[in-house]
């Protein structure tokens, strides 16, 4: 199993470029996730998604969108960069019916470093 | 809404000194689980944590959980520089699905 794999690993973008951040798994995980990086910072929840078709804002959703037409893949666009994106872009995967109690271990891909200028 | 929060942000130690980090949440949690991040890497899943006042160990690291079920703390003993990079701790409040809030890490540095 490849896991969660994240393309591309870097990209420098110009300020209202837009771009998309793939994210694939194939552990035939439900939930998927896109969570932010920035420099010496915590994780910080943009979207998720509980499965194909259904999608949901988490913690710093604009300037982002997601779509979820299958289970294995869950793209982050974003439509017009601005120098706040620039960031490490993690995307994560998790199986909720792992445990009888408690929450899902994260699997997370290798990041998108991106620089926006 | 729910903020986690951990200290310290920074931590330097000589090899084989022992290395603490501490999160606290503003709301009690279902559970806790603990994620290690090396150098330009991404997060690792290290170990989740339940009950209150539960205690797990892995080899060197020791993780608690809170009696009510609020804070936790990680504890490495005689630090190797293997331990090197951010440890993060991340809530999960009941009835949130599989959301998790993250703290902002602890970086370990370690001096041979």
């Amino acid at each position: 199993n490849a896991g969660v794999t994240q393309t591309p690993k870097f990209r420098i973008l110009k300020i209202g470029q837009s771009m998309t951040l793939q994210c694939a798994q194939d552990m035939n995980h439900n939930y998927m996730y896109w969570y932010r990086q920035d420099p010496g910072m915590g994780l910080k929840l943009i979207y998720y998604s509980v499965g194909a078709g259904i999608t949901d804002k988490g913690e710093v959703p604009n300037g982002y969108n997601v779509s979820r037409s299958t289970t294995e893949d869950f793209p982050l666009r974003l439509e017009l960069a601005a120098p706040s994106q620039t960031s490490v872009y993690f995307c994560a995967s998790s199986y909720p019916g792992w445990r009888r109690e408690g929450g899902s271990p994260l699997h997370f891909g290798n990041g998108t470093r991106l620089t926006v200028t | 809404g729910q903020q986690v929060m951990q200290i310290p942000q920074y931590q330097h130690v000589q090899e084989g000194e022992d290395f603490t980090t501490y999160c606290n949440s503003s709301t009690t949690l279902s559970n806790i689980q603990w994620y290690k991040q090396r150098p330009g890497g991404h997060p690792v899943f290290l170990i989740q944590l339940v009950k209150s006042g539960e205690v797990k160990k892995q080899k060197r690291l020791t993780f608690q959980f809170g009696e009510a079920k609020k804070n936790s703390s990680l504890h490495i003993t005689a630090t190797q520089t293997t331990d090197v990079g951010t440890y993060f701790c991340a809530g999960m409040e009941n009835n949130a699905g599989n959301m998790l809030t993250f703290g902002g890490g602890t970086r370990l540095m370690v001096k041979p």
